[in-house]
């Protein structure tokens, strides 16, 4: 059974932090991966995708891969109140079907 | 319109009445996706299509019948469901899995559904 494995949360951080949010899988094959934000009440924003081993960065995310450990994590620098959502990991083997982990809900304080 | 867009927003019906879900993208896929969420659970995929061809059926019960006419919409009919059915209704479009990984997935709105 294919998972995606991430922490609930809540993670809570003061505004001006970094948020740090992970995400393992279990299927060692998976090719493509993905962060989504999903405000209360919406539909899941595509933020990020990553391909290759490495930090990927687009303004104040950066998406970071380990295929070797099968861990995938989003950084959000200089969090903001508005950055307050849940954060969904996707994960894709070649041809496959995404697969969503849980979403770690992130509050950012004042 | 722009991106994906999904009708009605929000839905209530009875177990006894037949609705229908639409959808359309207006990005130039050729893959479009059903995803039924529910509180505390992850989004669970229930149907794909591939330039109109189902390509995947996810153990999806038969009160939920899928219709795609073209590449650019997607219907869900609802006919008989139960309450437990009750969730957001999420639809969303790629370019083709065939032949890749890489393709990135774009989603609705939603509709809200609640069966009384």
């Amino acid at each position: 059974q294919k998972e995606v494995e991430q922490n609930s949360g809540p993670l809570s951080v003061p505004e001006g932090a970094i948020a740090s949010l992970n995400c393992t899988y279990s299927d060692r094959v998976s090719q493509s991966f993905f962060w989504y934000r999903q405000y209360s009440g919406k539909s899941p924003e595509l933020i990020m995708s990553i391909y290759s081993n490495g930090d990927k960065e687009d303004g104040r995310f950066t998406a970071q891969l380990n295929k070797a450990s099968q861990y995938v994590s989003l950084l959000i620098r200089d969090s903001q109140p508005s950055d307050s959502a849940t954060y969904l990991c996707a994960v894709r083997v070649f041809e496959g079907n995404l697969i969503f982990g849980k979403g770690t809900k992130l509050s950012v304080k004042p | 319109e722009t991106g994906v867009t999904q009708t009605p927003r929000h839905l209530v019906m009875g177990m006894t009445n037949k609705k229908s879900l639409k959808c359309e993208q207006h990005l130039g896929h050729n893959a479009m996706y059903w995803y039924k969420q529910s509180a505390k659970k992850p989004l669970e995929l229930m149907f794909v299509y591939n330039f109109k061809e189902q390509t995947e059926n996810n153990s999806v019960p038969s009160r939920f019948s899928p219709e795609c006419p073209n590449s650019s919409h997607l219907f869900l009919h609802l006919h008989t469901l139960q309450p437990e059915d009750s969730a957001l209704y999420l639809c969303a479009s790629s370019h083709s899995s065939r032949g890749s990984s890489y393709n990135e997935q774009f989603f609705g709105p939603g509709t809200r559904l609640t069966v009384l």
